[in-house]
């Protein structure tokens, strides 16, 4: 079945960019039945979505991180990449990707999740 | 932008029914959709387009989505099913309630 990994820096300077990379494995990230996307956790706290992908390469984010987010997705590795700069505290959190049904928007299978500290 | 709001916390007793709720302007008028976390894991998909179960899912869990409200049902309440529950719907972007932490005693 179709599995997700994210992988990146566990930490980042406030200010920076943060870059991570989630690889799709099991199947393919160009099946145009569905969306990809980041989510974020802070610890003990509720989902933020950051944005989504589709094979087109059409994007969309969340309004409250638009300025600062880049998601971009590479069908040869099978690979989809977030870029979030100008970092702070506020950032730190677990990224998770998903693979995100089009149209309907659920999230049907998620990565482990990735911790980033900003300090 | 577009809100959904959540209890806090729902309690229920061994055997019998949780019921969690999920507030948003016309939200029946959208697909709902349910998440199952528990500590130190990721989300897992309960519940997509209101009241459908992913496959592996027990058929305790059932929702629906009407009005203002939807609603994710546990009936049978199981120890296992302690977790945060996250509604989420889509209105020009996902949209994620604030979780209900379900104890089960």
């Amino acid at each position: 079945q179709v599995q997700l990994q994210e992988s990146g820096p566990g930490l980042v300077k406030p200010s920076q960019t943060l870059s991570l990379t989630c690889t799709v494995s099991g199947g393919s990230i160009s099946n145009g039945s569905y969306y990809w996307s980041w989510i974020r956790q802070p610890a003990g706290k509720g989902l933020e979505w950051i944005g989504r992908i589709y094979i087109s390469g059409s994007t969309n984010y969340n309004p409250s991180l638009k300025s600062r987010v880049t998601i971009s997705i590479d069908t040869s590795k099978n690979q989809f990449s977030l870029e979030l700069n100008s970092m702070t505290a506020a950032d730190t959190a677990v990224y998770y990707c998903a693979r995100t049904h089009y149209p309907f928007y659920y999230m049907d299978v998620w990565g482990k999740g990735t911790t980033v500290t900003v300090s | 932008s577009y809100e959904l709001t959540q209890p806090p916390s729902v309690s229920v007793s061994p055997g019998q029914t949780a019921t969690i709720t999920c507030s948003g302007d016309k939200l029946g008028d959208k697909y709902a959709s349910w998440y199952q976390q528990k500590p130190g894991q990721s989300p897992v998909l309960v519940m997509y387009q209101d009241d459908k179960r992913p496959s592996g899912i027990p058929e305790r869990f059932s929702g629906s989505n009407s009005g203002n409200t939807a609603t994710l049902t546990i009936s049978g309440s199981q120890a296992m099913d302690e977790a945060d529950y996250y509604c989420q719907a889509w209105d020009s972007s996902v949209v994620f309630g604030g979780g209900t932490k379900v104890t089960v005693l």
